[in-house]
């Protein structure tokens, strides 16, 4: 099983700061035929299902406001939010696509300073 | 719009069974892959298995494997998780969620509301 390793566990960012999110897989999850990094992002909210916000390692979803970004390739992976907002106070989960199982980090609790 | 309307919060007996349901409404249900996860209160998310309602078969994550079932009936857009031999450690919200379907690999785009089910002597 692919195993996802997300630091830190836990952030506090003052508002319009930058939070970053680490992501690290123990197997790489880009495909080599397509260049594509099988890598998501989720956010959630309490008591709300985890809601998708960037996926392909990069793509925004639809509706995802433009201060989230998503980069990395492999194995190591960031999630930016460029400007923190009271509204992103969240957990967030990196999860990996490739390969059944499919599997999430422990997830990093985003918390305003 | 798609949704994925799941089943009522249930209370069951340790050893006992629950069977959740997941109804998709608003669009095409038989060519994704429906997925289960599951989140313990206060813990992350645990990926329990898929199905592909076009070909029946499903895959499990080797935790659940023997304990669930997830299947899917066509006629009537919903997919089903049942989980066996209940411990009180199952109580969780399950999720089910709408990923890839046949040869193709997709995240999770479309989450249902999530189903409680307690496990409680």
């Amino acid at each position: 099983d692919i195993v996802m390793t997300q630091s830190p566990d836990s952030l506090a960012v003052s508002l319009g700061e930058r939070a970053t999110i680490n992501c690290k897989s123990s197997l790489s999850v880009l495909y080599s035929s397509n260049n594509k990094n099988y890598l998501a992002w989720y956010q959630q909210k309490p008591g709300q299902p985890p809601k998708l916000v960037i996926y392909w390692a990069s793509t925004r979803e639809s509706g995802v406001p433009d201060r989230f970004s998503g980069s990395g390739s492999g194995t190591d992976f960031t999630l930016t939010i460029s400007s923190l907002q009271a509204e992103d106070v969240a957990v967030y989960y990196c999860q990996q696509y490739n390969s059944i199982p499919y599997t999430f980090g422990q997830g990093t609790k985003l918390e305003i300073k | 719009q798609v949704l994925l309307v799941q089943s009522g919060a249930e209370v069951k007996k340790p050893g006992s069974s629950v069977k959740v349901s997941c109804k998709a409404s608003g669009g095409t249900f038989s060519s994704y892959g429906l997925n289960w996860v599951r989140q313990a209160p206060g813990q992350g998310l645990e990926w329990m298995g898929v199905v592909i309602p076009m070909f029946g078969s499903a895959n499990y994550a080797q935790k659940f494997q023997g304990r669930v079932t997830i299947t899917a009936d066509e006629s009537t857009s919903t997919a089903y998780m049942e989980l066996r031999s209940l411990r009180s450690d199952d109580t969780a919200v399950f999720y089910c969620a709408r990923g890839g379907g046949y040869n193709s690999s997709d995240p999770f785009d479309l989450w249902g509301q999530g189903t409680m089910v307690t496990v409680s002597s």
